[in-house]
């Protein structure tokens, strides 16, 4: 089993849609979540942590299930500048190595 | 704002030579790391490092690589005898410090070496 499994991609959608990103993680002992942005040949960006409470940042929504082991990020209105690949990134143990799903491609069309 | 900054943006070169990679981490930063990106494949952690020595590596990070931090700026790595394989972006990241139990604050990645050996 992959140590991080995302949606495969790529996601097409319309401007203005909500689209959904979800991923598993196979380390129950999983310490901190995150969800990155990476545009084409650039580097990761963080978008946002997630927590075990939920956690929201204007048009982004992220949440964590431990108990499954679930991780999601929800993107309301998307815009153009959303067009990106999201990186679901999990840290492990304290060493802080971050663990990278392969990523789901979005692209968002007028 | 700070950034991580990384030299060559790109670089070419032959299979069985030595190159090296070169990153200036946030200043304030003490913990250092580089991952690797094959083309189409996911991130791929290779090493972190703090306080002048390797904290963890993967199984990718074989004899033929090595970290330096020659002075209080530059962090390096070194591949030895470059292979084929061996072509990839190579991202170095910073953090400022790590929380005990593995929380974590932000990592900063710098914009990445493309290396491509034939």
């Amino acid at each position: 089993r992959k140590e991080v499994e995302q949606d495969p991609g790529p996601f097409n959608v319309p401007e203005g849609a909500t689209v959904a990103f979800n991923c598993t993680y196979s380390n129950s002992a999983s310490q901190s979540f995150f969800w990155y942005r990476q545009d084409c040949r650039k580097e990761p960006k963080l978008l946002m942590s997630v927590y075990s409470s939920g956690n929201e940042d204007g048009r982004f929504t992220a949440q964590l299930n431990r108990a499954s082991q679930y991780i999601s990020l929800l993107i309301r209105d998307s815009k153009l500048s959303d067009s990106a690949t999201y990186l679901c990134v999990v840290i492990a143990n304290q060493g802080g190595k971050l663990i990278f799903g392969q990523g789901t491609e979005l692209s968002v069309k007028p | 704002e700070p950034e991580v900054t990384q030299t060559p943006s790109h670089q070419v070169t032959q299979m069985g030579q030595e190159v090296i990679l070169r990153c200036v981490p946030i200043s304030n930063h003490l913990y250092f790391y580089w991952y690797r990106q094959i083309l189409g494949q996911k991130v791929e952690f290779l090493v972190s490092f703090y306080n002048n020595e390797i904290s963890e590596k993967s199984e990718i990070f074989d004899d033929q690589f090595s970290v330096e931090r020659p002075d209080g700026s530059n962090f390096t790595l070194k591949i030895r005898s470059t292979k084929l394989e061996d072509s990839a972006m190579y991202f170095c990241a910073s953090s400022e410090y790590v929380l005990a139990g593995g929380w974590q604050e932000t990592q900063y990645f710098g914009p990445g070496t493309r290396l491509l050996v034939l």
